[in-house]
């Protein structure tokens, strides 16, 4: 059973540093990596998708990398904005089945 | 449309009553998922549909829920006799068959008085 950890769970920072977000898989033998963006009460958004065959994926100011053979991906937010501030949410899709970690709450300090 | 719709947005019953909860998955996207986020808490899978079979059922938390998705398209969840423990965000979620990439609606609030 694929297991997804977030770690840390909950992350403040003054506006304008770099985050930097963690995730890490037990089963590498994934299809994907999924990272979303959820704001309370919300669904979930969805910011980049690394295939299994990507390292990374960048969009603006976030880029993800992807080490498989680690099970591990990191999201990288630059320059952060009071407006980032949300719940970071990591997939894995194994075959069709999504695993979700429990998410990183980013609060930015403007 | 868009993106995924689901309705309704909110949804308050008394214990014991039937509720639907409907899903309109973006148009061409063959797979669609139900999850489940109670306050605070991770997401619940639920089930999985491809086309309109449902090989992974297995999220489904009693016989009381139950779903069906018709012309590939739209998806209803079905809960049957709510308890207070069902309150909860359902989320649908719409697939790429391409890419693989998820989309997720706005989720429909269920609270069970």
């Amino acid at each position: 059973k694929q297991e997804v950890t977030q770690i840390p769970a909950a992350l403040s920072v003054p506006e304008g540093e770099n985050l930097v977000l963690n995730c890490s898989f037990t089963d590498s033998a994934i299809y994907n990596l999924q990272w979303f963006r959820q704001d309370p009460g919300k669904g979930l958004t969805s910011l980049l998708l690394i295939q299994s065959s990507q390292r990374e994926q960048t969009s603006g100011r976030l880029n993800a990398s992807l080490d498989k053979s680690s099970g591990r991906s990191t999201l990288y937010i630059a320059a952060s904005q009071p407006g980032d501030s949300a719940t970071y949410l990591c997939a894995v899709k194994n075959d069709y089945k999504l695993s979700f970690g429990a998410g990183t709450t980013v609060t930015v300090r403007a | 449309g868009a993106g995924v719709s689901q309705s309704p947005s909110n949804k308050v019953t008394e214990k014991g009553k039937d509720v639907e909860l409907r899903c309109d998955p973006i148009s061409g996207h063959t797979a669609l998922y139900w999850y489940r986020q109670s306050l605070g808490q991770g997401l619940e899978f639920l089930i999985y549909f491809q086309g309109n079979s449902a090989p992974d059922k297995s999220g489904l938390p009693s016989d009381r829920f139950s779903a069906e998705r018709t012309g590939g398209s739209v998806s209803t969840l079905t809960i049957q006799r709510t308890q207070q423990e069902d309150s909860a965000v359902y989320l649908c979620a719409s697939g790429n068959q391409g890419t693989g990439e998820l989309f997720f609606g706005e989720g429909s609030r269920l609270t069970v008085l």
